[in-house]
C-alpha cells in the first residue's frame, strides 16, 4: 500500500537549518510530483512548495521562496525539505504528500519542527 | 490566485447528514477542489476530488456516506449517518494553474453532537 514515513524534526535553535526526509513506497515514486504542506499549532494547512517527478523544477510558496529548498532521490524514493535561517514562526507540522491527478492524495504522518532557543 | 472559502464550524447530530461548503472566488468557479479531512492529532486524510460538473472521484476507502457536489462555485460535502469519529476539520483545496501554487482553504471543524 501507498506509504509517505517522515523522519527529522525536533528541536532547533532559531538561525540554524533542518532537512526533512519522507521515505516512499508502494507506488512509482519517479512518476508523480511531491509536495510538502505545514500546519502551525491551532492553524490551518500552508502549502509550502512542489517537486516535479523529475526533480527537474520546483515551485515554492512566496513566503518561503529561498529559505525552503525541495529536493528527491528517485534511486531512493526519498523526498527532501530543507529549511534553512529556521524562525520561530517556522515551529509546526511539516507533512510530505503524493500529488496525482492535481491533487494531494497521499499525506505523510507529520512531523513537528520547533525553533526555539 | 484562487481563493477557498469555508465557514469555521459545523455541527450536527449522531446519525443525521450535514453538508459542508467551499466557495470558490470570482474567476475560479469552474475549478475543481479536493476535500480532506484531519481528525483531532492526525494527518490529514484525502476523501475526494470535486469537479465543477460535480462529478467526484472518492479516495481509497472513503465510505459510501460521503459524497460531493457542486453548483457554481460552491463545492459541497455530504456525509451521511454521521458517526462520532466524523468529528474533525475538514480543508479544501485547489490547483492555481496560472501561479502553479496549492491552495488551501481555512478549514471548517465539525463537531458530532
Amino acid at each position: 500500500q501507498v506509504q509517505l514515513v517522515q523522519s527529522g524534526g525536533g528541536v532547533v535553535q532559531p538561525g540554524n537549518s533542518l532537512r526533512l526526509s519522507c521515505s516512499a513506497s508502494g507506488f512509482t515514486f519517479a512518476s508523480l510530483a511531491h509536495h510538502w504542506v505545514r500546519q502551525s499549532p491551532g492553524k490551518g494547512l500552508e502549502w509550502l512548495g512542489l517537486i516535479a517527478n523529475d526533480g527537474s523544477y520546483q515551485y515554492y510558496a512566496d513566503n518561503v521562496k529561498g529559505r525552503f529548498t525541495i529536493s528527491r532521490d528517485n534511486s531512493m524514493n526519498m523526498l527532501y525539505l530543507q529549511i534553512h535561517s529556521l524562525r520561530p514562526d517556522d515551529t509546526a507540522v511539516y507533512y510530505c504528500t503524493r500529488n496525482s491527478d492535481y491533487v494531494n492524495d497521499y499525506w505523510g504522518q507529520g512531523t513537528l519542527v520547533t525553533v526555539s532557543s | 490566485q484562487p481563493v477557498l472559502t469555508q465557514s469555521s464550524s459545523a455541527s450536527a447530530s449522531l446519525g443525521s447528514s450535514v453538508k459542508l461548503t467551499c466557495t470558490l472566488s470570482s474567476g475560479h468557479r469552474g475549478h475543481f477542489i479536493a476535500w480532506l479531512r484531519q481528525q483531532p492529532g492526525k494527518a490529514p486524510r484525502h476523501l475526494m476530488k470535486l469537479e465543477g460538473s460535480g462529478n467526484y472521484k472518492k479516495g481509497r476507502g472513503v465510505p459510501d456516506r460521503f459524497s460531493g457536489s457542486s453548483s457554481g462555485a460552491d463545492r459541497y460535502l455530504t456525509i451521511s449517518n454521521l458517526q462520532s469519529d466524523d468529528e474533525a476539520d475538514y480543508y479544501c483545496e485547489t490547483w492555481d494553474v496560472g501561479s502553479l501554487h496549492v491552495v488551501f482553504g481555512g478549514g471548517t471543524k465539525l463537531t458530532v453532537l
